[in-house]
């Protein structure tokens, strides 16, 4: 499986944008981008995801490279409730399961 | 419309004891996951199951472990003669369907045991 490569950990001021970067210069041209969020004591949530073109939903923006081997997460007015451990994952058309990786963990100060 | 649902939410075991977590798919998803989480760990890919069949167990341990998507209920996680170190937060998810890369999972609250 094609990985991804994400910072440990980034800090941002409350109601300013924060932009979660992530590496896959493996992936093939069938893989999908995800990117879930785990709050602190709760199950993974869905964010949002792409395959080729920037996509936004209300939660967040994803800006994907032209060539496809990074993208970004676009919170665009960090709140206290976005303090997450976020998780960026490859999912391939022939596998049903995610696999999560070590994913960034966001601190928001006040 | 209820998400995936857990229970029990929190359960404690003695050692040697078993250990029964359920789960309840999103209305329409017939794709159940499991998930376990040690303390301070990322998640680990369990097990994979659609009605009555296990599609992929290629991350469940070999021993005293088992799941179930039966006809009729809720997924099933067993653990049989739970040791210390089965203490995690275990998770299930659910999709609709599997197709595709854009496959999106939805997560229960996740069950917490705890071996003493």
């Amino acid at each position: 499986d094609a990985k991804t490569t994400q910072p440990n950990s980034m800090e941002s001021n409350e109601e300013e944008p924060v932009h979660l970067p992530c590496n896959h210069s493996t992936i093939s041209g069938t893989d999908y981008i995800h990117w879930y969020r785990q709050l602190p004591s709760q199950g993974p949530e869905y964010v949002i995801h792409g395959l080729t073109s920037n996509v936004n939903n209300r939660m967040a923006s994803l800006a994907i490279a032209e060539d496809r081997k990074s993208s970004t997460l676009i919170l665009h007015r960090a709140t206290l409730r976005d303090a997450a451990v976020y998780y960026c994952i490859l999912t391939r058309s022939s596998a049903s399961k995610i696999i999560f990786g070590s994913g960034t963990r966001l601190s928001i100060r006040p | 419309n209820a998400g995936v649902m857990q229970n029990p939410r929190h359960l404690v075991r003695r050692r040697g004891q078993e250990a029964r977590l359920r789960c309840s798919p999103m209305k329409g998803h017939s794709h159940v996951y499991w998930y376990r989480q040690l303390p301070e760990e990322g998640l680990k890919f369990m097990v994979y199951l659609q009605k009555e069949n296990i599609i992929d167990e290629s991350g469940m341990p070999k021993e005293r472990f088992s799941a179930e998507f039966p006809k009729e209920g809720p997924s099933i996680l067993r653990i049989q003669q739970v040791v210390r170190g089965d203490s995690a937060a275990y998770f299930c998810a659910s999709s609709r369907d599997s197709s595709g890369g854009a496959n999106v999972l939805t997560f229960g609250a996740g069950s917490r045991l705890t071996v003493l």
